[in-house]
């Protein structure tokens, strides 16, 4: 079993829809959370980073941590073309290394 | 401020050729960590260096080595090079710790061997 399992779609949607995208794990020592976006032909960037359960909003972009059920969600509000890409969760255990799940294309259509 | 290199940005080599990768990191930052981007495995941690020490590695084989040179620019090797490994190799940097701060990904360099 995979430590990091996320549907790799591809998920498409029209503009201004709400996108979700998920990950499950399997470690519960995992405390740093994050999501990044890959643009074709670049590397990740770093969307949201959350320590521990709960919620974090960015703009259109919210993160949520459900450590007892070992589930992290994305939620993209009021999607836009900008935001077709790969996103990829990560998570990580305190001086440890990341483990990333094989991320989901996301395709926002105009 | 300029972001993580990765040279070369392509490379095509063939079976039990090795080849050497370099990524310079964002200024300041001491951590260099290696990753492979396949799309059936995606992205999977190779080997962290920090201030020239290996700190964390991850399940490759020893066909895949490193290093960290003392202004924190880093190597990457790999030997006898398989069909498998062809793909992605992406490098990102950050300030100290691995867990905790934000790294910075390259463009990361696409090898495909023949």
């Amino acid at each position: 079993q995979k430590e990091v399992e996320q549907d790799p779609g591809p998920l498409s949607v029209p503009e201004g829809a709400i996108v979700s995208l998920n990950c499950t794990y399997s470690n519960s020592a995992f405390q740093y959370f994050m999501w990044y976006r890959q643009y074709s032909r670049k590397g990740p960037e770093l969307l949201m980073y959350t320590y521990s359960s709960g919620n974090k909003e960015d703009g259109r972009f919210t993160a949520q941590v459900d450590k007892s059920s070992k589930y992290i969600s994305l939620f993209i509000r009021d999607s836009q073309p900008s935001d077709s890409a790969t996103y990829l969760c990560a998570m990580s255990i305190p001086g440890n290394q990341f483990y990333f799940g094989t991320g989901t294309s996301l395709t926002v259509i105009p | 401020k300029a972001g993580v290199t990765q040279t070369p940005r392509y490379l095509i080599k063939t079976r039990g050729q090795q080849v050497t990768l370099s990524c310079s990191p964002i200024s300041g930052h001491r951590s260099v960590s290696w990753y492979q981007q396949t799309p059936g495995q995606g992205l999977q941690f190779l080997f962290e260096y920090f201030s020239e020490t290996q700190r964390n590695k991850g399940n490759f084989p020893g066909r895949f080595s490193g290093r960290q040179f003392s202004n924190s620019r880093s190597e990457m090797n790999v030997s006898t090079l398989e069909l498998g490994d062809s793909a992605l190799y992406l490098c990102a940097s950050s300030l100290g710790q691995i867990s905790t701060d934000t790294q910075y990904f390259g463009p990361g360099t696409r090898l495909t061997v023949l």
